[in-house]
């Protein structure tokens, strides 16, 4: 069983849409995030959550919008794409925030997303 | 100043010898560090975590942290092949709702 699943895998479009990035886990974990690995591979956080509520909002465009319908699952979605927003999209998630081991965080196998 | 800093690589290092990964960081309230692996294509996965100074071993893994200092280390024994992928450094407070931050990576080839 995956502990932390994304869809989709892959995902081309084109410039001005609007798509959606889904992340389920099913580790019983209370928090999860969103990062973004750029070409270069510089892996930073975009949003977290724990138990539902939104405790990290990086500096992120307005036009990205995260949303947890229940503490397993964290979407992501993305409106009017831009060139820049091509990516790698990984989401984790960890036990809790209470600190050391608790907090060691578990990423999912990536959405590879290409704005053309 | 970049929060944590990583020699970006490639570090090349024959198979069998011991390959020495750095990272130092800038925040001294960081309490939790961690290493992860991540081969191309793939997701970061978790290889080592320190809190304390001193070092940690897991099996051919240790992981060295210097809080004084503000730098952690991972020594790799034996390097095998399989160890060829980017190792990053992770970094965060304890304080509650604090993010982790990562390095930008160090390339590591073994070379057989």
């Amino acid at each position: 069983d995956t502990a932390v699943s994304q869809t989709p895998k892959y995902l081309v479009t084109q410039m001005g849409n609007d798509k959606s990035i889904k992340c389920e886990q099913n580790l019983g974990h209370d928090t999860m995030y969103w990062y973004k690995q750029d070409s270069k591979k510089f892996l930073k956080i975009m949003f977290s959550y724990n138990n539902k509520e939104l405790i990290i909002n990086e500096t992120v465009p307005n036009r990205f919008s995260p949303k947890s319908p229940d503490k397993a699952h964290l979407n992501l979605h993305i409106n009017s794409l831009e060139l820049g927003d091509s990516a790698v999209y990984f989401c984790a998630s960890s036990q809790d925030l209470s600190g050391g081991a608790k907090e060691t965080q578990y990423f999912g196998p990536g959405t590879r997303l290409l704005v053309l | 100043q970049k929060e944590v800093e990583q020699n970006s690589g490639p570090l090349s290092v024959p198979e069998g010898a011991i390959a020495s990964l750095n990272c130092t960081y800038s925040d001294r309230v960081s309490q939790s560090f961690f290493w992860y692996r991540q081969y191309s294509g793939k997701s970061p996965e978790l290889i080592m975590s320190i809190y304390s100074n001193g070092d940690k071993e897991d099996g051919r893994f240790t992981a060295q942290l210097n809080k004084a200092s503000q730098y952690v280390s991972l020594l790799i024994r034996d390097s095998q092949p399989s160890d060829s992928a980017t190792y990053l450094c992770a970094v965060k407070s304890d304080f509650g709702n604090e993010k982790l931050t990562f390095g930008t990576g160090t390339r590591l080839t073994i070379i057989p």
